[in-house]
């Protein structure tokens, strides 16, 4: 089946470590986005790419990194510098400039 | 930047009434993408609207696309249960990575 996974679900981690959100697509999809959804509240772009090798800053990147070496993969850093990481992360891609985005299940991070 | 404000915030509805949620901004919308999160799921693209005064059915759910741009709205017909969830509008165009831009979601609860 073609879709967009992300691992793990549940994601728990102490204070000041960095941690590393999979996201993976086997749509043969160009784009892929990095969303921050809290509660009761609208997604905000982390970060995304159209092409391998190059992303962009979305509008709340501080704190946050990427890679996009392969197609199919669009890891997110949640990093040390990420001041309140506790959120529902969402992965999205996206076949072209005005298709709709294919959302992964996302992964709720709690950071204690 | 571009700014989507979507209202209300939260609607409560008995079964069989109607619902409507407004997509407001205060710049033309290139194109405009509806999509539904259930809850504890993850955003599932509803459509797309394109036209100037376009309007799309899909069964119980009517979506217009306002005459300037500006403005969308999502009304659904006698609810039902399974019609609970967030609904969010998303600015799906204006630049060339294809960013979209969401509005902060309406969350429509159904009292059987």
């Amino acid at each position: 089946d073609g879709g967009i996974t992300q691992s793990p679900k549940y994601l728990f981690r102490k204070e000041g470590q960095n941690v590393t959100l999979s996201c993976e697509q086997n749509l043969n999809h160009d784009a892929m986005y990095w969303y921050r959804q809290d509660p009761g509240q609208g997604l905000r772009l982390i970060y995304y790419s159209q092409i391998v090798n190059d992303f962009q800053k979305g509008d709340i990147a501080e704190g946050y990194s990427v890679s996009r070496e392969k197609k199919e993969s669009f890891p997110l850093t949640v990093t040390s510098a990420q001041k309140n990481p506790t959120a529902f992360y969402l992965c999205a891609s996206r076949l072209g400039l005005y298709n709709e985005q294919f959302f992964g299940p996302g992964t709720r991070l709690t950071v204690l | 930047g571009q700014q989507v404000m979507q209202i209300p915030q939260y609607q409560h509805v008995q079964e069989g009434e109607d619902f409507t949620t407004y997509c407001n901004s205060s710049t033309t919308l290139s194109n405009i993408q509806w999509y539904k999160q259930r809850p504890g799921g993850h955003p599932v693209f509803l459509i797309q609207l394109v036209k100037s005064g376009e309007v799309k059915k899909q069964k119980r759910l009517t979506f217009q696309f306002g005459e300037a741009k500006k403005n969308s709205s999502l009304h659904i017909t006698a609810t039902q249960t399974t019609d609970v969830g967030t609904y969010f509008c998303a600015d799906a165009g204006g630049t060339s990575y294809g960013k979209l831009t969401f509005g902060q979601g309406t969350i429509l609860t159904v009292h059987p």
